[in-house]
């Protein structure tokens, strides 16, 4: 079955800082890779989607990058956070090639100071 | 582009009453529907989902249901508990790939009161 893993769970970073956050999927090749942003507990905002190594696509113009080194990760950077960067980002993959449904994983909640 | 409006913003039901949640989508092209709950702090977790060729979809107390002319769906809880209780997303998308993607209600949140 497959597992998607999210790390870290919890980061409180200040502002300027960089930011490096990890997502990885398990028992599946060639995932669509989605980066979404929840912020005050509603609403799901898709930062960045990759349909394979290198693709990224990005949806809204922002501090932060993406980049997919490997089939099954994924990482959400930043060189300097600012205060707004801060919320609960959510990685999902679904199968390549149908991709509707997406599968979260548990996410990381990150706070800037 | 897709839009997806949610209703209500928040629903308070007794334990063993039914919850029933309503999605419009505006995108007649949209043939994937699916409902996800999230309990707090976690990430949303996939209860049920529904196509277009499908009126009714469900699995245990849990039912979907779909009317594509007035381009509506609803997320119905029945013999609600108290491990209900979280925030319930709709979502819609036209498929095909990662590049139709879905797009996200603002979210139901459901309390059971026991």
């Amino acid at each position: 079955s497959q597992t998607i893993h999210q790390w870290p769970a919890t980061l409180v970073q200040p502002v300027g800082s960089p930011l490096s956050l990890e997502c990885t999927v398990e028992g599946t090749s060639n995932p669509n890779l989605y980066w979404y942003r929840q912020a005050a507990g509603r609403g799901l905002q898709l930062l960045f989607y990759s349909v394979g190594i290198g693709q990224i696509s990005s949806e809204v113009p922002q501090n932060l990058s993406a980049s997919r080194p490997q089939d099954r990760q994924f990482i959400l950077s930043s060189k300097k956070l600012l205060l707004s960067d801060s919320g609960f980002y959510l990685c999902a993959w679904g199968l390549a090639g149908v991709g509707e449904t997406q599968y979260f994983g548990p996410g990381t909640r990150l706070l800037v100071l | 582009g897709e839009n997806v409006e949610q209703h209500p913003s928040t629903l308070s039901v007794q334990e063993g009453d039914s919850a029933v949640i309503k999605c419009t989508y505006s995108d007649s092209a949209s043939n994937y529907f699916p409902w996800y709950k999230q309990e707090l702090g976690k990430g949303p977790q996939l209860i049920i989902d529904i196509r277009s060729n499908v009126g009714e979809k469900k699995d245990q107390r849990i039912a979907v249901t779909l009317n594509k002319t007035a381009k509506h769906f609803s997320l119905h809880i029945t013999e609600t508990q108290p491990e209900d209780s979280a925030v319930y997303f709709c979502a819609a998308s036209k498929g095909g790939g990662a590049t139709n993607k879905l797009i996200f209600g603002t979210g139901t949140l459901l309390a059971v009161q026991p």
